[in-house]
């Protein structure tokens, strides 16, 4: 079975800084997406970024980016330039190729409290 | 953009009650999930839906169970409600077409309070 795993319960970061949440995964396919997602509070959550596995660039969207480690089962999120509106639980997920049949289920990690302190 | 409603953001109920929560897309998503979101849990999938009136077991469906009458509305049931429901439960919806097949969109969140 696939696993999510975010070590970082909480984060903070100053305000303009840069900061980096960590997420590692466990999968036996060689074909996946993997996915940060923003909860900011009390609002719906919405995707961030994504990263197609066959991919070796790392996927960017403005100011953020992913650092893929397809090897090591690596996916950390970093936020440049950060600003107050990032403060939000981010997660993590996993979700496997539709070519590899049967459901796609998505994977979550628990979440990283990002405080950004202004 | 897609929208995905969800019929009550705070529901308190008690021990024992039915409980409907609702969730209407307006995207002609094929697929819909309902999720529960806990502290240090993450998000666990309950049921998701595939198609109208098919439906399939998520990791936690104890206690749960859904309809979807209609393609854009998908109902969680919760037959008792018990104090370890008390969560937020998060509906969401995919399309298995489109450049954006895999990405999910959320609700804004039930949070229910079970006394």
């Amino acid at each position: 079975a696939q696993t999510v795993t975010q070590s970082q319960p909480e984060m903070s970061v100053q305000e303009a800084e840069t900061v980096t949440l960590s997420c590692t995964y466990d999968t036996s396919e060689s074909d996946y997406y993997l996915f940060w997602y923003k909860q900011p509070p009390s609002r719906q959550m919405i995707l961030v970024i994504r990263q197609e596995a066959y991919k070796q660039q790392n996927a960017t969207e403005n100011r953020f980016s992913v650092n893929f480690q397809k090897a090591a089962k690596s996916f950390s999120l970093k936020i440049s330039d950060s600003q107050l509106g990032d403060a939000a639980m981010y997660f993590c997920a996993y979700r496997r190729d539709r070519n590899s049949g049967g459901y796609q289920k998505v994977t979550f990690g628990i979440g990283t409290k990002l405080q950004v302190i202004p | 953009d897609v929208k995905v409603t969800q019929s009550s953001r705070y529901l308190v109920k008690r021990t024992g009650e039915k409980v409907f929560l609702e969730c209407v897309q307006d995207m002609d998503h094929e697929n819909m999930f309902w999720y529960r979101q806990d502290p240090g849990l993450g998000l666990r999938l309950i049921y998701f839906s595939y198609d109208v009136k098919m439906k399939e077991k998520g990791d936690i469906p104890e206690g749960y169970s859904v309809s979807r009458e209609k393609k854009e509305r998908f109902s969680l049931i919760l037959e008792s409600a018990s104090t370890n429901q008390t969560s937020m439960y998060l509906c969401a919806t995919d399309t298995r077409t489109g450049t954006n097949y895999n990405e999910q969109f959320f609700g804004p969140g039930t949070r229910l309070t079970v006394l």
